[in-house]
């Protein structure tokens, strides 16, 4: 079965930078593209940005470029993404979601969802 | 970006049937999909492109619309389907979520 497991939670000062992962499993990792959200109980949801496993290629929301920088491993399977330049702002639960793939092509809905991952951005 | 509209809250008896709406700033044509998230939990994908229903998915929930106006429905509600429920569009850039319907039973 498909499984997207995130790392653990996150405490990390300001000024600092972090890096998720997610690993995958249970499919095939290229097949199909990995997505990055962000939920607080202020802002809600918020889309972050996509990744094709098997080129690299990504696409950012504009709110968040500069911010986070998705990458993959494909040798384990693994997304990841860092985000930089932290503040209390970007303390949320980030999560990997996966989606078919080509957003153009063939929409971008979120069947399987990682856990979660806890960021807590304090001094 | 578009803005998707929810109402904040509903209160329903079990084996009652409830809709949720809603609504996008500008057109999605039917690429809204809706969630639900329970506390603690990463949300659940429900329905996909405004009317499909994922996979394992009781068919007490459906979804319909296009455009800018969307609901999902809940038919008969029972006890567990109590959480919040979000939309989210992919039609337009970036993808944006609505702000969720927290669903009480009574």
């Amino acid at each position: 079965q498909v499984q997207l497991q995130q790392s653990g939670a996150e405490l990390v000062k300001p000024g600092t930078s972090v890096k998720l992962s997610c690993k995958a499993s249970g499919y095939t990792f290229t097949s199909n593209h990995m997505n990055w959200i962000k939920q607080t109980t202020g802002q809600g949801l918020e889309w972050i940005g996509i990744i094709n496993p098997g080129s690299g290629g990504t696409s950012y929301n504009v709110k968040f470029k500069g911010k986070a920088t998705l990458t993959v491993d494909k040798s384990s399977s693994t997304a990841f993404m860092q985000l930089s330049s932290l503040t209390p702002e970007d303390s949320a639960v980030y999560y990997c979601a996966r989606s078919r793939g080509n957003k153009q092509l063939y929409g971008n809905w979120f069947a399987y969802w990682g856990q979660g991952t806890l960021v807590t951005v304090s001094s | 970006d578009t803005v998707l509209t929810q109402s904040p809250a509903l209160a329903v008896s079990p084996g009652e049937r409830v809709s949720i709406s809603c609504r996008a700033s500008e057109g999605v044509n039917s690429y809204m999909h809706w969630y639900q998230q329970k506390p603690g939990q990463q949300p659940k994908l429900l329905i996909y492109k405004a009317s499909n229903l994922a996979s394992g998915v009781p068919a007490r929930f459906s979804g319909s619309g296009s455009g800018t106006d969307f609901t999902l429905t809940i038919d008969p509600v029972e006890a567990d389907d109590t959480a919040t429920y979000f939309c989210q569009q992919s039609w337009n850039d970036p993808d944006t979520f609505g702000a969720g319907t927290k669903l009480e039973l009574k």
